[in-house]
């Protein structure tokens, strides 16, 4: 196990709801990264957090937002959610930018 | 921009069979770091192999190898022996200094191995 927690597990919205997503990196890691993996692809970047600012961001809109705490764990929160945005939403920490080691996940169904 | 190709969708083979997997990769960076990822149905990617692109040496790690050619863009990674705990998705990324730590993933293969 990598040690990177992801809470929850998993989690049922209806569209135009909220949703936080949180994420403990591994002991000693500074860097969280945030990727969003639709059934049957490749996970996609979403943003990443280096030292509590936001450090990289792909191709998300703005309703994707994001925190990284003094203590490295970090937020994803995603606002009026949409049917697409159902997915497996994964947190990876790393020390700056190196190799990401990855949490559970945690499934997102949007009704 | 960055790209990676898994053409290899899925694959079958039967248990203590050697796998390769293909991975071909666009950058325009000249230092960058490919990778090799598993996912397993529970759904946690775990961490294979790291190579960065100044170093083309192939190694073996047990019963993992890999091949890297910058020549033609390739890092294909070979399962040998493949055993059924082997079954996954295994996905190759790509991470270059022009965009370092937003990692480029491939569309992933996936490996089914029978007893």
């Amino acid at each position: 196990e990598t040690g990177v927690t992801q809470s929850p597990t998993h989690l049922i919205k209806t569209r135009g709801q909220q949703v936080t997503l949180r994420c403990s990196s591994q002991s000693g890691h500074n860097t969280v990264s945030w990727y969003q993996q639709a059934l049957g692809q490749g996970p996609q970047f979403i943003f990443q957090y280096y030292r509590e600012e936001e450090n990289g961001r792909g191709n998300f809109p703005p309703r994707f937002s994001g925190l990284q705490f003094p203590n490295y764990s970090s937020e994803l929160n995603v606002n009026a959610l949409e049917l697409d945005d159902s997915a497996l939403y994964l947190c990876a920490s790393s020390w700056d930018r190196g190799t990401q080691y990855f949490g559970p996940g945690t499934r997102l169904l949007v009704l | 921009a960055q790209k990676v190709t898994q053409a290899q969708t899925e694959i079958s083979v039967v248990e203590k069979e050697d796998v390769t997997l293909d991975c071909v990769y666009e950058t325009r960076d000249t230092t960058y770091y490919l990778f090799w990822y598993k996912q397993p149905p529970s759904g946690e990617l775990v961490f294979l192999i790291r190579r960065n692109s100044f170093d083309e040496q192939n190694e073996i790690s047990g019963r993992y190898s890999w091949n890297f050619q910058k020549s033609t863009s390739s890092f294909n990674f070979t399962i040998t022996a493949s055993q059924v705990v082997d079954s996954a998705v295994y996905f190759c990324a790509l991470s270059g200094v022009g965009s370092w730590g937003k990692f480029q993933f491939g569309a992933g293969t996936q490996v089914v191995v029978t007893p």
